[in-house]
């Protein structure tokens, strides 16, 4: 069955750290994953988007790696702003059929 | 890019009615995506919208519980009828437009339509 987990469900880091969040996916055949900020009443903004060949994609101050050996993707926030304050949600896409597997994101809290 | 606007952004309603939501698009897209987010869970695709044709229901989800319309290219309403406490989510309605560099399509979402059955 194709899932996507993700961890930790939420997490309260202050301001000015950096943190990892993390993506554990069994979907079959791979296309791409992504990696996608929400709001609080907003929708999902895609932050990156990675191939099977990549490794690590960076936008500003978020970085995304993929493993595709071992299924798992991380994001690394750096130097984290109160606006940083949001859900980040994991999707991949299966290859054919245009499905997409969403995780059921992180919640994350920065705090001044 | 795409722009969504969805309207309502959010509604109480009682059980048993019906409420519909709106989804316009800056840009003529193809396919229009219908989706639902229950608190602290993922996002679930409902259906897939086409203009001119029926719209594509997901396992668990009908036509008679949630109807569609794709009336152009821009615009679709999806209407969550007869409603219970276990509708309450939030409503997301997505399109795709434009080719990344993988060679697949760039997803946008609307802001989405928090809805709370009493």
């Amino acid at each position: 069955k194709n899932q996507v987990e993700q961890s930790p469900q939420s997490l309260i880091i202050l301001e000015g750290k950096n943190c990892t969040l993390q993506c554990n996916y069994t979907v079959s055949p791979f296309s791409n994953l992504r990696w996608y900020k929400q709001d609080t009443g907003r929708g999902p903004v895609s932050l990156t988007i990675m191939t099977f060949s990549e490794n690590t994609k960076s936008n500003g101050r978020y970085t995304a790696t993929l493993d595709a050996d071992t299924k798992q993707s991380s994001l690394h926030i750096t130097a984290s702003q109160l606006s940083d304050s949001a859900s980040y949600i994991c999707v991949v896409r299966v290859e054919y059929g245009n499905k997409l597997v969403f995780g059921a994101g992180t919640i994350l809290r920065v705090k001044s | 890019s795409a722009v969504i606007s969805q309207k309502p952004s959010r509604d109480i309603c009682q059980r048993g009615t019906s409420l519909t939501i709106q989804c316009q698009v800056d840009s003529q897209v193809t396919m229009m995506f219908w989706y639902r987010q229950q608190p602290g869970q993922s996002l679930t695709l409902i259906a897939t919208a086409n203009q001119g044709s029926e719209a594509t229901y997901e396992s668990g989800f009908v036509i008679d519980k949630f109807p569609i319309s794709r009336p152009n290219l821009t615009f679709s309403t999806l209407t969550v009828s007869n409603m219970s406490p276990e509708d309450s989510s939030i409503y997301l309605c997505s399109v795709e437009a434009e080719w990344d560099q993988t060679g697949g399509h760039i997803q946008y979402f609307g802001a989405g339509t928090r809805l709370s059955v009493l």
